[in-house]
């Protein structure tokens, strides 16, 4: 059975600082991985996809990255601000365009 | 293309009543899936259709919990005599392989069961 963990539970950072979050899997036969975000009370909005045969992805100021042969994906983010404030979750694609098992994420505070 | 959609997103029912709610994918999407998910945890998988068939339940899914998706567009989930357990937020989510399956989420539907 497929199991996510995600280290740190919470961080609080100051604006401006580099971070990394990170995301571990027990099975490493997965399709994709997506990292997303979640304000509180709300659904949750897509940041990256990266499919099984790449290694990362970027967009804007975050950049994701995939060692499957580890079971491990970072979500690093660049020059915090206060509006990245949210809970951070990663989710493993297990089977082909079916469902995602998601981790319980991390919980980002960047203080102004 | 406007998103996700769920309604109604709020619902107060008391414990052995019956709710269902909607969920309205984005248009060109042929994949719908539906999680439910607790506080301080992630979204927990229930059921997915691909275009009107219903593909995989999870044991989640216990028989007081019906999915539909007639037509292959919006979806509905259904839960007969609910009870206090049931209380969380259900989240709609849809994805195409256009997209490498890549899920788009709806804003949740938020059950309290009294």
């Amino acid at each position: 059975k497929q199991e996510v963990t995600q280290i740190p539970a919470a961080l609080s950072v100051p604006e401006g600082e580099n971070l990394v979050l990170n995301c571990s899997f027990t099975d490493s036969a997965i399709y994709n991985l997506q990292w997303f975000r979640q304000d509180p009370g709300k659904g949750l909005t897509s940041l990256l996809l990266i499919q099984s045969s790449q290694r990362e992805q970027t967009s804007g100021r975050l950049n994701a990255s995939l060692d499957k042969s580890s079971g491990r994906s970072t979500l690093y983010i660049a020059a915090s601000q206060p509006g990245d404030s949210a809970t951070y979750l990663c989710a493993v694609e297990v089977n082909y365009g079916q469902n995602f098992v998601f981790g319980p994420g991390t919980r980002l505070s960047v203080l102004p | 293309d406007t998103g996700v959609s769920q309604n109604p997103r709020h619902k107060i029912t008391k414990r052995g009543q019956n709710v269902t709610f909607r969920c309205d994918p984005i248009s060109e999407h042929n994949r719908l899936y539906w999680y439910r998910q607790t506080l301080g945890q992630g979204p927990e998988f229930l059921t997915y259709f691909q275009n009107e068939a219903q593909l995989e339940k999870s044991r989640l899914l216990s028989d007081r919990f019906s999915a539909e998706r007639p037509k292959g567009s919006f979806s509905t989930l259904e839960i007969q005599r609910t009870e206090q357990g049931d209380s969380a937020m259900y989240l709609c989510a849809s994805s195409s392989v256009g997209a490498s399956y890549e899920q788009y989420f709806g804003p949740g539907t938020r059950l309290t069961v009294t």
